[in-house]
């Protein structure tokens, strides 16, 4: 079965800089796009950024353009999000999400991991 | 960017009632719409894509409507299990990828 697990996430001090990972099973990674949605504390869902299935295309959030670089490694079916600059509004649990298509829906997500930005 | 707007912010029904959420966007977005249901201390799950089709093994007591601006998820018959935060989402003119705020479906 598909399964998503997020790990990295922890308390940081603004500014510093974080790396979340994706590890995913059960399905052929590398023929997916992948996102990264966050969600703020009693928010709603706020979409972070998108890879494609090879890495060739990436886009990004205004809100963490510049600051974010998203990445996958389809030989340890792997996804990353790099987190620098961090800023407290960033926090939120932080969830990967597979896609079956570029741009399609959300089929699969993650539990989940929570990234505190706070000094 | 396309924003989408949700209501009611909550509902409030009782087991085998029937739910009615309503998403709208500021442009039309045809039928590239889906809802994510999500529980607490969960992440959300796809009920509906592309407005109307049900992913898998999702109950046939959710249905989806709309297109254009205007949408809607209907539960026929709310199930305990159902009662949940629910998410409508565009992917109709992305990036930004956008959700509505949410209509939380509680118990009366």
């Amino acid at each position: 079965q598909v399964k998503l697990v997020e790990s990295g996430g922890g308390v940081v001090q603004p500014g510093r800089s974080l790396r979340l990972s994706c590890a995913a099973s059960g399905f052929r990674f590398s023929g997916y796009g992948m996102h990264w949605v966050r969600q703020a504390p009693g928010k709603g869902l706020e979409w972070v950024a998108l890879i494609a299935f090879d890495g060739s295309e990436t886009y990004y959030a205004d809100s963490v353009k510049g600051r974010f670089i998203i990445s996958r490694d389809n030989s340890k079916n792997t996804l990353y999000l790099q987190m620098n600059s961090l800023r407290a509004e960033d926090t939120a649990v932080y969830y990967c999400a597979r896609e079956e298509f570029l741009g399609s829906w959300l089929d699969y997500w993650g539990q989940g991991t929570l990234v505190t930005v706070s000094s | 960017e396309i924003v989408l707007t949700q209501s009611p912010a909550t509902l409030s029904l009782s087991p085998g009632e029937r739910a009615t959420l309503s998403c709208r966007a500021s442009q039309t977005i045809s039928t590239f719409l889906a809802w994510y249901q999500q529980k607490p201390g969960q992440a959300p799950r796809l009920l509906i894509y592309d407005a109307s089709n049900r992913a898998t093994d999702i109950p046939a007591r959710f249905s989806g409507s709309g297109s254009g601006t205007d949408f809607i998820l209907t539960i026929s018959s709310l199930e305990p299990e159902d009662f949940a935060v629910y998410y409508c989402q565009q992917r109709s003119s992305w990036p930004p990828f956008t959700f509505g705020p949410g209509t939380t479906v509680d118990i009366k």
